[in-house]
């Protein structure tokens, strides 16, 4: 089955600098990638995603690049905020099959 | 996105009692529903496949037996944590999937099993 390595763990960062988070999976065969934005005891909520047929989105402060290729992905967020501050979860899956999700990146953003 | 909704948000009871959980669909008609636990600093674990109207698809080392769950309408999907011990307590969320395949997830609810 698929799996997702995420990195890093977590992730410090000073407020106005950018943040990175890193994805891998492992079936050539999955072509939807969500990222989910998880704050303390709340649900997981969707912040963006990429299909395979495209190589980056965007969407104001975030973006998804897809490097199919290396079977990669990764979310950028620029201009962090305090409020950006959370668990943030990559995922994969095969269509309308169920997600594998990455273990999760813990981001705080220090004013 | 979509709003789903779980209920209760948070329950407490007592080891060997069952517990219902109910997850809704307020504004789709989701033929496909997913139930997951999360335990504290975790990833999402899936732990079934809820299609309306035919049984669910457990995933490998998921107990059906333990964990029931019916899907009989097209808004709504119940998971009951049936004879619950210590080691059942969890955070559980569901979520619906819509036409693109996007899965969106309900508030939770907080098991805490005594």
């Amino acid at each position: 089955g698929e799996n997702v390595e995420q990195h890093p763990s977590t992730l410090s960062v000073q407020e106005g600098d950018s943040a990175v988070i890193k994805c891998t999976y492992s079936d050539s065969a999955s072509n939807y990638f969500p990222w989910y934005k998880q704050e303390l005891g709340k649900r997981p909520q969707l912040i963006i995603d990429i299909r395979s047929n495209v190589g980056e989105k965007k969407d104001q402060r975030i973006a998804v690049t897809l490097n199919k290729t290396a079977k990669h992905f990764s979310l950028h967020i620029t201009e962090t905020q305090p409020e950006d501050s959370a668990v943030y979860f990559c995922a994969a899956s095969i269509g309308y099959s169920t997600l594998t999700f990455g273990k999760g990146t813990m981001l705080l953003v220090s004013p | 996105g979509a709003v789903v909704s779980q209920h209760p948000s948070w329950v407490i009871c007592k080891s060997g009692t069952s517990v219902k959980i109910e997850c809704r669909s307020l504004d789709f008609q989701a033929t496909t529903m997913f139930w997951y636990r999360q335990f504290p600093k975790q990833s999402l674990m899936l732990m079934a496949t809820s299609n309306e109207g035919s049984k669910a698809t457990y995933e490998q080392g998921v107990e059906k037996d333990k964990f029931l769950i019916n899907h009989a309408s097209l808004t709504l999907s119940t998971l009951t944590v049936t004879s619950a011990h210590p080691e059942d307590s969890s955070f559980y969320i569901c979520s619906e999937q819509q036409g693109g395949g996007e899965q969106y997830f309900g508030p939770g609810t907080r098991l805490t099993v005594t």
